[in-house]
């Protein structure tokens, strides 16, 4: 059964910096892999998502890289603000099925 | 405004007193899919729907059921409710299956409090 691991579980970083979170799973024989982000109190939002034949997503300020064969992805920040404050969370499509399955999530604070 | 809907949002219950958590999307999504997400656990998937009236079970279907009768609502329904099943719920659609390039919409989350 595929897993999917995030750390570090928490972040705080000062507002400003360049910052990179890590997600891996176990199972590389995956569809994509998508980014959302969760805000306390509500629903998710997608970020970027990559097919699995692709290398990276960039949207804004976000990058997003994958590498299927070593089962890592990195969602890298540039410039972080405090609006970018929320619990990043990443999930990959289940190979030969249509679950999804998601890591734990990086809790990040940017300190003003 | 395209969005995925949930009702309630907050629902607090005894032990085996049927429930129903609706779930409607206005994007004509093909597919749909129920989560749960508990701390420590994340987001674990309960059921999924390729289109109305196909559904499959997720990760964690055990205790609850699901219906697509129409392709924007995708109900879940907890028939005996117990302690265990306290979560928050999310609902989710997306156009088609998650092997695309679409990306996956999410409701606002149902909080349940099963006493």
């Amino acid at each position: 059964k595929q897993e999917v691991t995030q750390i570090p579980a928490a972040l705080s970083v000062p507002e400003g910096e360049n910052l990179v979170l890590n997600c891996s799973f176990t199972d590389s024989a995956i569809y994509n892999l998508q980014w959302f982000r969760q805000d306390p109190g509500k629903g998710l939002t997608s970020l970027l998502l990559i097919q699995s034949s692709q290398r990276e997503q960039t949207s804004g300020r976000l990058n997003a890289s994958l590498d299927k064969s070593s089962g890592r992805s990195t969602l890298y920040i540039a410039a972080s603000q405090p609006g970018d404050s929320a619990t990043y969370l990443c999930a990959v499509s289940g190979s030969g099925a249509n679950n999804l399955f998601f890591g734990t999530g990086t809790r990040l604070t940017v300190i003003p | 405004e395209a969005q995925v809907t949930q009702n309630p949002r907050y629902l607090i219950t005894v032990t085996g007193k049927k429930l129903t958590v609706t779930c409607s999307q206005n994007m004509n999504h093909e597919y749909m899919s129920w989560y749960r997400q508990d701390p420590g656990l994340g987001l674990r998937q309960i059921y999924y729907s390729m289109n109305v009236e196909v559904t499959d079970k997720g990760d964690v279907p055990e205790g609850y059921k699901v219906s697509r009768k129409e392709k924007r609502n995708f109900p879940l329904i907890l028939e005996s409710p117990s302690p265990n099943q306290t979560s928050l719920y999310f609902c989710a659609s997306s156009l088609s299956g998650i092997a695309g390039p679409y990306e996956q919409y999410f409701g606002p989350g149902t909080r349940l409090t099963v006493t």
